[in-house]
């Protein structure tokens, strides 16, 4: 296991349509992060799973965005209707929550999407 | 609500100088520090962090950063840059809440950029 990966590593779509990304977390990593970084801003966070329950939505998390974790291993993060504002880097981050808290998260390279 | 400031968005240094890139962070409750760099091309990865302990805490590569409670500082040092750190970097905090570490909170970043 070489670390988190992301499919695709790019996306280019026109407006209006949908699109969906693919995380893969280091294994037996019980929680899962989703992350948005736009041009000249930090990572933001979107939202996150420890094993298949989504429990913390961020307010940047439309309702056109939606996230799945169904097993408990890889997820899926949905953009539907797609906007030029959508356009981003998005990250996953993976990790493994230990006794005390400490959970450091691994990110994957990231899914470049452009919205034309 | 928590919030990250990362006081220079460019710092450009000659090789085997110094350098301290800057973070302040707000936060009511007890929190984790971190910072991440990002080599062009390539995904986030931790450098070093603060859980609790020493609030002086050192990475591999010859970085060191220190928590600063009264002036609720994190700021990154490395007495003499090489070539090879330039990259962007990443201050980020994470609260304990629930028992865990949360999600990461971002500063927008500052450009590393060491010259010959």
């Amino acid at each position: 296991d070489t670390g988190v990966s992301q499919d695709p590593r790019h996306k280019i779509t026109k407006r209006g349509q949908n699109v969906t990304f693919r995380c893969d977390p280091i294994s037996e990593h019980n929680r899962l992060y989703w992350y948005r970084q736009t041009l000249g801003q930090g990572p933001e966070f979107l939202t996150y799973f420890q094993n298949e329950a989504q429990l913390e939505k961020s307010r940047l998390l439309s309702d056109r965005f939606s996230a799945e974790r169904p097993k408990g291993s890889f997820s899926t993060l949905e953009i539907q209707r797609t906007e030029q504002g959508d356009s981003a880097m998005y990250l996953c981050a993976s990790s493994f929550l230990l006794a005390g808290g400490n959970n450091e998260q691994f990110f994957g390279p990231g899914t470049r999407l452009t919205v034309l | 609500a928590q919030s990250v400031t990362q006081l220079d968005s460019q710092v450009p240094v000659f090789e085997e100088a110094p350098v301290e890139l800057r973070c302040n962070y707000s936060s009511s409750v007890s929190v984790y520090l971190f910072w991440y760099v990002q080599y062009p091309n390539q995904g986030l990865q931790l450098l070093l962090k603060y859980l609790s302990g020493s609030t002086l805490v050192e990475s591999i590569n010859g970085f060191e950063a220190e928590f600063n409670k009264s002036q609720t500082s994190f700021h990154l040092r490395k007495p003499s840059v090489h070539i090879s750190d330039t990259a962007e970097y990443f201050c980020a905090v994470s609260e304990f809440r629930g028992g865990s570490q949360g999600n990461l909170i971002f500063g927008k970043g500052t450009k590393l950029s060491v010259k010959p």
